[in-house]
């Protein structure tokens, strides 16, 4: 079965910019959904097909993906942009969640 | 708007059998998968499986085989998961979410259901 690898944990300064990494075996030819999860809530999308923000979505939230590995930017960080983030792709016809990234804003 | 309710939080012993139901709004509840995701205490998303809404014809992930059951009543645009013999380690939030199949994303996400098994 496809794996996905994140960073268990990942700090930013407060305004500086932050980049979580999904790992995956050429996960470049695969299309790569990354959600926010804060304590207590249901997951929400943040970036779609490696790059494609929702609507509602802050232009700060960005997407790219090549090679071995996706990565979710996120400039000018907030204090409430703190979360885990998920990686997600299909593997055949199962959908995969990398192990999560918790965002600590400094 | 687009909603997916999922039923309130249950508290069950070993052994036990639970339902938690998803309730959908806002769309054509035959227009996307329904799939379910498990979140244990303290850990990371957990891909259980998903149904089509179509067909009823449901897939399980790897390890969610024999006790876990998909369902359906599109009268009334629900999707159900059903856990029988309810062990500890199945305490966890389960979540519904949905999408488009084909490499898509989820795009809508139930509130998610806690379920506690617990003597």
């Amino acid at each position: 079965s496809y794996e996905l690898t994140q960073p268990l944990s990942v700090s930013v300064a407060l305004g500086q910019t932050a980049r979580i990494t999904c790992g995956g075996n050429n996960i470049g030819s695969k299309n790569v959904h990354w959600y926010q999860q804060k304590p207590g809530q249901a997951p929400v999308l943040v970036i779609y097909r490696d790059s494609n923000r929702p609507s509602g979505i802050p232009e700060r939230f960005s997407g790219s993906n090549s090679g071995n590995t996706a990565t979710l930017t996120i400039s000018r960080a907030q204090a409430g942009d703190e979360a885990d983030y998920y990686c997600q792709v299909w593997d055949s016809s199962d959908r995969v969640f990398g192990g999560g990234t918790k965002l600590t804003v400094l | 708007q687009v909603q997916l309710v999922q039923s309130g939080s249950e508290l069950k012993k070993p052994g036990a059998s639970v339902k938690v139901s998803c309730k959908a709004s806002g769309y054509t509840f035959t227009s996307y998968a329904m799939n379910w995701v498990r979140q244990a205490p303290g850990q990371g998303l957990e891909w259980m499986g998903w149904i089509n809404t179509n067909t009823g014809n449901p897939t399980y992930a790897q390890g969610f085989t024999g006790r876990f059951v998909f369902s359906l009543d599109t009268s009334v645009s629900t999707a159900y998961l059903q856990i029988s013999s309810l062990k500890a380690e199945d305490t966890a939030v389960y979540y519904c979410a949905r999408d488009l199949g084909m490499e898509s994303h989820f795009d809508y996400w139930g509130q998610g259901t806690l379920v506690t098994v617990s003597s």
